[in-house]
């Protein structure tokens, strides 16, 4: 079993939808969570980062933890075609471990107008 | 302010080839890590530096290692290249260490195709 589970999509969405994206993990040693945005041939764009169970918002993105489930969301009300791309959620222990990330396979996003 | 910087971009190699990839992190950062992505998959974790000390190290053979230089910046080096070793490697750095446990910022990546 993979430490941290994510659905691969293809998830196809028309333009102003809110789209949903989940991950869950088996480890409880995870403390943060990061929802990552990447496009075709580029590096992960940091999007989200938590560290605590509940929602923390940011425009149009929500992310949602709930570590007693282990079980983490990200959502994107009114999504737009400039949002397709793969999102990755990673996770980590934290501390001297902090730069050891444990990704999600990606979930592929189209937004269609 | 730049990003996280690696060269080259792109790089073909033959099999049983070594390959050095350099990573420059954003300035003020001294932890950088490593990764490797697979088409398809998320980033694997190869290794973290912090202070020129290896911090951490992923489930990858020895002909993979690296070192982190005084200005933070870092190589990766990769021996006896084999075509699964085809993937996009990235750097990525962050404030980690340093009182934060800040997130990582990646840069864009090389692109190594082994043929």
């Amino acid at each position: 079993q993979k430490e941290v589970e994510q659905d691969p999509g293809p998830l196809s969405v028309p333009e102003g939808a809110i789209v949903s994206l989940n991950c869950t993990y088996s480890n409880s040693a995870f403390q943060y969570f990061m929802w990552y945005r990447q496009y075709s041939r580029k590096g992960p764009e940091l999007l989200m980062y938590t560290y605590s169970s509940g929602n923390k918002e940011d425009g149009r993105f929500t992310a949602q933890v709930d570590k007693s489930s282990k079980y983490i969301s990200l959502f994107i009300r009114d999504s737009q075609p400039s949002d397709s791309a793969t999102y990755l959620c990673a996770l980590t222990s934290g501390g001297t471990s902090y730069g050891k990330l444990t990704f999600g396979q990606g979930t592929i996003l189209t937004v269609h107008p | 302010d730049a990003g996280v910087t690696q060269s080259p971009t792109h790089l073909i190699k033959t099999r049983g080839q070594h390959v050095t990839l350099r990573c420059s992190p954003i300035s003020g950062h001294k932890s950088v890590s490593w990764y490797q992505q697979v088409l398809g998959q998320g980033p694997q974790f190869i290794f973290q530096y912090y202070e020129k000390e290896e911090r951490g190290r992923g489930n990858f053979p020895d002909r993979f290692s690296a070192r982190q230089f005084p200005n933070y910046s870092s190589e990766l080096n990769v021996n006896a290249l084999l075509l699964g070793d085809s993937a996009l490697y990235l750097c990525a750095s962050s404030l980690a260490g340093q009182g934060y446990n800040s997130p990582l910022h990646f840069g864009n990546g090389t692109r190594l195709t082994v043929t």
